[in-house]
């Protein structure tokens, strides 16, 4: 069945230490988005991309980069430069030509050890 | 600068009761407006939307109420159930452009 896949559910990082977080769907949406979630708060976009090798940033987007490379995948990579990187990511698609709803995965959480 | 606030970061109500969560706007350019429930670890999921040209939009037990004067939109649960217990975000974007940004959520707990 249709969906957003994010892996891994839960992620550590140390130190000087880039990861990236993984982001695949089968809706054969156009647009994907990138938003982080820190406790009692609301979502912010860090990138976004309406179609395959473009992108833009988010209100967010310093010390993150992505990649667009297929349409069903958008890599979060959460680099060195990122220092407060722990929170919960959450990956969105939408199917462009549609109202702007937009449909989630289940989230990484991300820790810093 | 929020552009989409929630006064309220938390509602408790009893099962079967009416709920209402409360979102204000401050960009006149939002036109199209969302409400997404989300448990913990989980993602969101689309609950209902509204375009400016309505002023109400109904869905079941959900209705959206928009007062675009007072940039206001509100989300109406009714009866209220335990598991409607969830955080809520209402959302907003401009129907042309790519965007939505979110509030900063409401927390639900419905009391059986």
């Amino acid at each position: 069945d249709g969906g957003i896949t994010q892996s891994p559910k839960y992620l550590f990082r140390k130190e000087g230490q880039n990861v990236t977080l993984s982001c695949e769907q089968n809706l054969n949406h156009d647009a994907m988005y990138w938003y982080r979630q820190d406790p009692g708060q609301g979502l912010r976009l860090i990138y976004y991309s309406q179609i395959v090798n473009d992108f833009q940033k988010g209100d967010i987007a310093e010390g993150y980069s992505v990649s667009r490379e297929k349409k069903e995948s958008f890599p979060l990579t959460v680099t060195s430069a990122q220092k407060n990187p722990t929170a919960f990511y959450l990956c969105a698609s939408r199917n462009r030509g549609r109202k702007n709803i937009q449909y989630f995965g289940a989230g990484t959480r991300l820790s810093v050890l | 600068d929020q552009q989409v606030k929630q006064n309220s970061p938390s509602l408790s109500v009893q099962e079967g009761r009416i709920s209402i969560l409360n979102c204000d706007y401050t960009n006149s350019m939002f036109d199209y407006f969302l409400w997404y429930k989300k448990y913990p670890a989980e993602g969101p999921t689309f609950l209902i939307s509204i375009s400016s040209i309505k002023d109400k939009n109904e869905d079941g037990r959900f209705t959206v109420f928009l007062n675009k004067s007072a940039k206001h939109l509100s989300l109406h649960i009714v009866p209220s159930q335990p598991g409607d217990s969830a955080v809520y975000f209402c959302a907003a974007s401009r129907a042309a452009g790519n965007k939505l940004t979110f509030g900063g959520g409401t927390r639900v707990l419905v009391k059986p």
